[in-house]
């Protein structure tokens, strides 16, 4: 059962418009989510994260949304550059006293020169 | 540039050999990560190091044998593999959890794993 989903498995844009990746979740005892990109034949890179107290999150060119009544949270990048072209994974955790988090099956940006 | 260096890249063996993968942080973090990642899927848990000690086994099969013998090393030891078990295996490491805020984990480039 996948408690973390990304339900877009690829998303293309145009150079400098807006991107938005989307995350659902199942589990309503999760109240941290982050945020990964990955380069092929390369580790994930932390990008962003956000706490269930807050609605909104921002660092530079990337934002990220919490809806928690719906169970989604959503990743803008703006404006999108050609190097943001990578698979965006992002991930859930539900307990303080835990390390584990669940990752989305992720989705793969490709920004268009 | 990665703080979390795995070794070696690649890695191919045959089911019968022992070989190990290793993983060092110097970010001062006393939490590390064993993941494993297929194709197309999202990294999977396998096991968790708090403090040198054993926190999270995800009931990984015991072919696969973790070891931390410092605050910045961790091992993956590997014996009578199965083809299966072909996968790129990601280190990680975090702040403990005692440091209050959730903490990120920070992912090594992983080891691109073959089972002959």
């Amino acid at each position: 059962d996948q408690q973390v989903k990304q339900n877009s498995p690829s998303l293309s844009v145009q150079e400098g418009r807006i991107s938005i990746l989307n995350c659902d979740y199942t589990n309503s005892m999760f109240d941290y989510f982050l945020w990964y990109k990955k380069y092929p034949a390369e580790g994930p890179t932390f990008l962003i994260s956000i706490s269930s107290i807050k609605d909104k999150n921002e660092d530079g060119r990337f934002t990220v949304f919490l809806n928690k009544s719906a169970k989604h949270l959503s990743l803008h990048i703006v404006p999108s550059q050609p190097g943001d072209s990578a698979v965006y994974f992002c991930a859930a955790s539900g307990d303080s006293g835990t390390y584990k988090y669940i990752f989305g099956t992720g989705t793969r940006l490709k920004v268009l020169a | 540039d990665t703080e979390v260096t795995q070794t070696p890249k690649h890695l191919v063996m045959g089911m019968t050999n022992k070989k190990s993968l290793k993983c060092e942080q110097h970010m001062g973090h006393r939490a590390m990560y064993w993941y494993k990642q297929k194709a197309k899927k999202p990294p999977e848990l396998m096991f968790v190091y708090s403090y040198e000690k054993l926190s999270i086994n995800e009931s990984v099969p015991s072919r696969f044998s973790p070891e931390c013998p410092n605050s910045s090393l961790l091992n993956l030891h590997l014996h009578a593999l199965q083809p299966e078990d072909s996968a790129l295996y990601l280190c990680a490491s975090s702040q403990d959890k005692s440091q209050g805020a959730r903490q990120p984990q920070h992912f090594g480039d992983g080891t691109r794993l073959s089972i002959l």
